[in-house]
């Protein structure tokens, strides 16, 4: 079956600096949802991606789908304590259930 | 209004007992979802309903059992809870289902449930 591997678990920044997570997919994708999840919250939706190569930016947030759609990577420009959680990507392919990756946890030291 | 809400938030219980989790969403959406995060943080699916009908049931033990009675609720019992059970569980909803037509999902802010 699909599988969508994240890296890396957790990420510990200080304030101010860059940050980013990756996720890699065993089969070719579809598309890729990314989430976010505050300490102590539910998952949230940021974004999805569709096209090959395809780059969305929401304010610091950079989101990359690869050339093939195997791949995709969220950056963080500038962390700030607000960015604090852990970061979901989910894979959707085929006949395939959309499985999530295991999640990057993001702690920023102010 | 919240968009998916699920009942009760928190479940403190002993081993061997039943317990159930309820979840609606208003937003109109025709597939719902069960998804267990344990301490690790993983979320996995459980079970997806489409208009009330099962379409995704993954190896979870018969010990769990969804219901869906109509396409804007989706409850999960569980008999003879075990203490590997403890786990933050998330209903979810989407528009679509998946593949190239993989719908956005909106989680419910999640029930903790820890088995004694």
């Amino acid at each position: 079956g699909q599988q969508v591997m994240q890296i890396p678990q957790y990420q510990h920044v200080q304030e101010g600096e860059d940050f980013t997570t990756y996720c890699n997919s065993s089969t070719t994708l579809s598309n890729i949802q990314w989430y976010k999840q505050r300490p102590g919250g539910h998952p949230v939706f940021l974004i999805q991606l569709v096209k090959s190569g395809e780059v969305k930016k929401q304010k610091r947030l950079t989101f990359q789908f690869g050339e093939a759609k195997k791949n995709s990577s969220l950056h963080i420009t500038a962390t700030q304590t607000t960015d604090v959680g852990t970061y979901f990507c989910r894979g959707s392919g085929g006949s395939y259930i959309p499985t999530f990756g295991r999640g990057t946890s993001l702690i920023v030291h102010p | 209004d919240t968009a998916v809400s699920q009942t009760p938030k928190y479940l403190v219980t002993q081993m061997g007992n039943d317990k159930s989790i309820k979840c609606e969403q208003n937003l109109g959406h025709d597939t719902m979802y069960w998804y267990k995060q344990d301490s690790k943080k993983f979320l996995k699916i459980m079970f997806s309903y489409n208009n009330k009908e099962l379409i995704i049931n993954e190896t979870v033990p018969n010990r769990f059992s969804p219901k869906s009675p109509d396409k804007a609720h989706l409850n999960l019992h569980i008999n003879s809870l075990e203490l590997g059970d403890s786990a933050v569980y998330f209903c979810a909803s989407s528009q679509g289902g998946w593949g190239a037509d993989t719908g956005e999902l909106f989680f419910g802010e999640g029930s903790r449930l820890t088995v004694l």
